[in-house]
């Protein structure tokens, strides 16, 4: 369904933990982003990537880290400094080739819960 | 920061009838303008997208217009359904430190009534 999976599907985290959310994707996409949706709120973006090794923090990165060690993986950490993390974090991925962006295919998303 | 403002918020339409939401954007070098529908606790899944070298583009009962002088965007969708409710989402391209992403507006929740 679209190549890209999103682990787990719910999450729950005691406050003062740190926790990684984990995203795969299998279209050979060079870039990958990382979405944060509140209730009834659009989609911002918390980090994007376009190739190994490389990122870029996006609207609201504070209190999250990301890497990209692999063109297949981009996992997120929700650090324990992200002060009101309860929210449904979406990844994504296309292709980007010479700075034209493509169509951005989406994970099933991750729902986090902070107990 | 570059944004994207979306109207209306809510959208309540009769079955068959038309819907048009409306999307504005800050960024003149903004050449890509997707739209998404989320259906509740799913994912986004594009429905279709416009670039900037092309003022029209339609896809069965859904159209996209684009006016670049004015910054405008919209989003057509003509005999309606019940299965068009869902929130629909704008968006276009900006470029950051020489690396490009999507800034997406706050969404419009479509309720087509039977």
């Amino acid at each position: 369904d679209g190549g890209i999976t999103q682990s787990p599907k719910y999450l729950f985290r005691k406050e003062g933990q740190n926790v990684t959310l984990s995203c795969e994707q299998n279209l050979n996409h060079d870039a990958m982003y990382w979405y944060r949706q509140d209730p009834g709120q659009g989609l911002r973006l918390i980090y994007y990537s376009q190739i190994v090794n490389d990122f870029q923090k996006g609207d609201i990165a504070e209190g999250y880290s990301v890497s990209r060690e692999k063109k297949e993986s981009f996992p997120l950490t929700v650090t324990s400094a992200q002060k009101n993390p309860t929210a449904f974090y979406l990844c994504a991925s296309s292709m980007q080739l010479a700075g034209v962006l493509d169509e951005q295919f989406f994970g099933p998303g991750t729902r986090l819960t902070v107990l | 920061g570059e944004n994207v403002e979306q109207h209306p918020s809510t959208l309540s339409v009769q079955e068959g009838d038309s819907a048009v939401i409306k999307c504005t954007y800050s960024d003149s070098a903004s050449n890509y303008f997707p739209w998404y529908k989320q259906e509740l606790g799913k994912r986004p899944q594009l429905i279709i997208d416009i670039r900037s070298n092309v003022g029209e583009k339609k896809d069965q009962r859904i159209a996209v217009t684009l006016n670049k002088t004015a910054k405008h965007f919209s989003l057509h969708i003509t005999e309606t359904q019940p299965e068009d409710s869902a929130v629909y989402f704008c968006a276009a391209s900006t470029a950051g430190d020489s690396s490009y992403k999507l800034i997406f507006g706050s969404g419009t929740r479509l309720l087509v009534r039977p």
